[in-house]
C-alpha cells in the first residue's frame, strides 16, 4: 500500500516568507508526528497529533511554527517569517493505534527546506 | 528528560565483516521501546530493528542483532556480513508507548569493498 507522502520534496524560500509543508499519512493511521532534521544531526520532535488534536506540541521551537490536521488525514506544518536557522529537512511519520505497542512510526521522505 | 547518545559519529567496516554501533540512553521509565533506524542518502528512515525493554531476549532480524543491557542503559547494534547496501546513517531511538521518538545524533557507517 501507499506509504507516507510529503510535499513538496524541496522548497527554497526567501527569509521572511511563510511556507507550508504537507504530510499525507498512511490511510487509517490515527497518529501523526512531525520532526526536524538539521544537516548532519538527529531528528528533533516538533509535534504529535492523535486524530485532529495535538496532545504534544512541546517541540515547536517558536510561535512562528504551527501545525494542523484535518480529521485523521492530511497535516500541514506552517512556518511564518522564515529564518535561515529554519533550513532543515522536515520529516513526517504516522502510526496506527489498532495494534499494540510499540506503535511503529512509518516515515515519509521529508521536505528539504532552504531559506536564503 | 530522556536522552539518547551515540558516541561514534563515523564507523567503517570491510564488506563481509562485522561491525557494532553503540548507543546509550537515559530514562526513569521502566517500560519503553528502543529502535535502530537506517537513513540512506535518499533521506527515507527505515526501521532496522526494535527491542521492548520488558523482554530480556535480544532482538534479531537476519544479519542485524542488538545487545540490550537494561541496567547499563545500553543498546548496541551488530551488523554481520556487512554489505555495500548497509552504508547509511544509523540512528538509535527511544520512546514510551507511542509517544515521540527521541533520537541520537547518528553514526555514519561506511562499508568498504
Amino acid at each position: 500500500g501507499a506509504g507516507v507522502s510529503q510535499s513538496p520534496s524541496n522548497k527554497v524560500t526567501e527569509k521572511g516568507k511563510d511556507v507550508e509543508l504537507r504530510c499525507d499519512p498512511i490511510s487509517g493511521h490515527t497518529a501523526l508526528y512531525w520532526y526536524r532534521q538539521r544537516l548532519g544531526q538527529g531528528l528533533e520532535f516538533l509535534i504529535y497529533f492523535q486524530g485532529n488534536s495535538a496532545p504534544d506540541k512541546s517541540g515547536l521551537p517558536s510561535d512562528r511554527f504551527s501545525a494542523e490536521r484535518t480529521g485523521e488525514s492530511v497535516s500541514t506544518l506552517t512556518i511564518q517569517r522564515t529564518q535561515q536557522e529554519d533550513s532543515a529537512v522536515y520529516l513526517c511519520a504516522s502510526s496506527t493505534r489498532t495494534s499494540g505497542p510499540p506503535y511503529e512510526q512509518y516515515f515519509g521522505p521529508g521536505t528539504r527546506l532552504t531559506v536564503t | 528528560a530522556q536522552t539518547v547518545t551515540q558516541s561514534q559519529p563515523e564507523m567503517s567496516v570491510q564488506e563481509a565483516e562485522t561491525v557494532t554501533l553503540s548507543c546509550t540512553y537515559d530514562t526513569s521509565e521502566s517500560d519503553y521501546y528502543l529502535f535502530w533506524y537506517k537513513q540512506p542518502p535518499s533521506r527515507q528512515m527505515i526501521l532496522v530493528i526494535r527491542q521492548e525493554a520488558y523482554k530480556q531476549q535480544n532482538a534479531t532480524e537476519n544479519r542485524f542483532s542488538v545487545n540490550f543491557q537494561k541496567a547499563a542503559k545500553s543498546f548496541s547494534l551488530k551488523i554481520s556480513d556487512s554489505q555495500l547496501g548497509d552504508a547509511a546513517m544509523y540512528f538509535c531511538a527511544y520512546n514510551v508507548g507511542g509517544s515521540r521518538l527521541t533520537f541520537g545524533e547518528g553514526t555514519q557507517l561506511t562499508v568498504n569493498p
